[in-house]
């Protein structure tokens, strides 16, 4: 059965990088779109972007000037990073299978990550 | 971006009762892309539903979505003690993805 595990640190300082790794176990990470997906008190579930196993990308305009993901096929892992964060960037970040033909399918447990010097 | 709107906020009720939760969206979106998800304290949402209507692996007939266009509905036939949690609405055919805020299921 699929599982997927997000890693990284848990605190970032304001205007540094938030960067995440999910790791994709029990199958692989090809043909697959992969998604990171945010929630938080004040802005509930938001939609980062997705990096297909291609490498391909879309990003939720909100985001798109300060989010990378890429993907790494070999580890069978796909990251994020996100540059300047601030507050407001505080929240769990889950890594999700998707978007396909059942929207997110598979889920990791998240991470949270706070944002404080 | 397409906005889904959930109501109610929040949905007292007790085990064995029928739950009616609504999911609004700003534009119209294909029913083949319409999500309901479930989620627990501390725990990653679940998907219970996709293309408005079909069920996930394993997950309960009691749990059952409709509707199309703007309006969809998830309709728990008979709550059970599990149930209680909150459960959120998602589109997936218009980029970006988006989530309705979310209604609470409390048990009364």
């Amino acid at each position: 059965q699929m599982q997927l595990q997000e890693s990284g640190p848990g605190l970032v300082k304001p205007s540094e990088t938030l960067s995440l790794t999910c790791t994709v176990s029990g199958g692989s990470i090809d043909t697959w779109y992969w998604s990171w997906i945010r929630q938080s008190p004040g802005k509930g579930m938001e939609w980062i972007g997705y990096v297909y196993y291609s490498g391909s990308t879309d990003y939720n305009p909100s985001l798109r000037s300060r989010v990378t993901m890429s993907v790494d096929t070999s580890k069978n892992q796909f990251s994020l990073k996100v540059i300047s964060v601030t507050a407001a960037d505080a929240a769990v970040y889950f890594c999700a299978r998707g978007p396909n033909s059942s929207g997110f399918d598979i889920w990791g447990r998240g991470s949270l990550v706070t944002v404080s010097s | 971006e397409i906005v889904l709107t959930q109501s109610p906020g929040t949905l007292s009720l007790s085990p064995g009762e029928r739950a009616t939760l609504s999911c609004r969206a700003s534009q119209s979106i294909s029913s083949t892309f319409l999500a309901w998800y479930q989620q627990k304290p501390g725990q990653a949402p679940r998907l219970l539903i996709s293309g408005a209507s079909n069920r996930a692996a394993g997950i309960p007939d009691r749990f059952s979505g409709s509707g199309s266009g703007t309006d969809f509905t998830l309709t728990i036939s008979r709550l059970e003690a599990e149930d209680f949690a909150v459960y959120f609405c998602e589109q997936y055919g218009s980029s970006p993805w988006t989530f309705g805020q979310g209604t609470k299921m409390e048990m009364k």
